[in-house]
């Protein structure tokens, strides 16, 4: 099983910042088949980024993903009102197919 | 457009079972998998398998193997998720997400969910 690890577990930024966060597996992950997700309170999660580092339909391009093999990073350049959430990272290479413990980034 | 739907909350006691459906629309069903995750309050995003509409094939998480089963019914675009010996520690929300793959199998993860269930299990 592939674990990942989020870091930081809690982010305290303000409008407009940038928002750096961490997603490190425990083995590679192949294809780059890593996603982030953002969920809001009651809401289910909303596919951000998928294959490491392209955007979902109807991303702002604030958020962007990078990385490879066992390190993968999501940037939020300049924090919106809207983007202080939970945010996950997924791996869908193999099963079970894993997620991150989630980052909270909070004003 | 793309719309998963799920059924209403549910209150179960201990050692009963529960059946959640998911219903499609927007696309072809049988195209893309249908995944399950659970999330109990103030907790993290759990994957607990996915199923193949086309074929029924399924693919449980260990943590779930003999409890779970995935199933669906192609004429009504339904996929449903059937817990059973239901325990306090699975009162969560559960989630129904597709996993959309393009035409080269190149998969762009889960990009639909439903608006979750929330099963509540109480004596």
């Amino acid at each position: 099983e592939i674990v990942l690890t989020q870091s930081p577990g809690t982010l305290s930024l303000s409008p407009g910042e940038r928002a750096t966060l961490s997603c490190r597996a425990s083995q590679s992950i192949s294809s780059n088949y890593l996603a982030w997700y953002q969920q809001k309170p009651g809401q289910a999660p909303r596919l951000l980024i998928y294959g490491a580092s392209s955007r979902a339909t109807g991303i702002p391009d604030r958020f962007s993903g990078r990385g490879s093999g066992t390190d993968f990073t999501l940037t939020i350049s300049k924090l919106e009102p809207e983007d202080f959430a939970v945010y996950y990272c997924q791996q869908y290479v193999s099963s079970p197919r894993t997620f991150g413990q989630g980052t909270k980034v909070e004003i | 457009q793309v719309q998963l739907v799920q059924s209403g909350a549910e209150v179960k006691k201990p050692g009963a079972s529960v059946k959640v459906s998911c219903k499609a629309s927007g696309y072809t069903f049988t195209s893309y998998d249908i995944n399950w995750v659970r999330q109990a309050t103030g907790q993290g995003l759990e994957w607990m398998g996915w199923m193949n509409p086309n074929s029924g094939n399924t693919d449980y998480a260990q943590k779930f193997q003999g409890r779970v089963t995935m199933t669906r019914s192609t004429s009504i675009s339904t996929a449903y998720m059937e817990l059973g010996s239901l325990r306090s520690e699975d009162t969560a929300v559960y989630y129904c997400a597709r996993r959309y793959y393009d035409s080269s199998g190149y998969s762009y993860g889960f990009d639909y969910w439903g608006q979750g269930t929330l099963v509540t299990v109480s004596s």
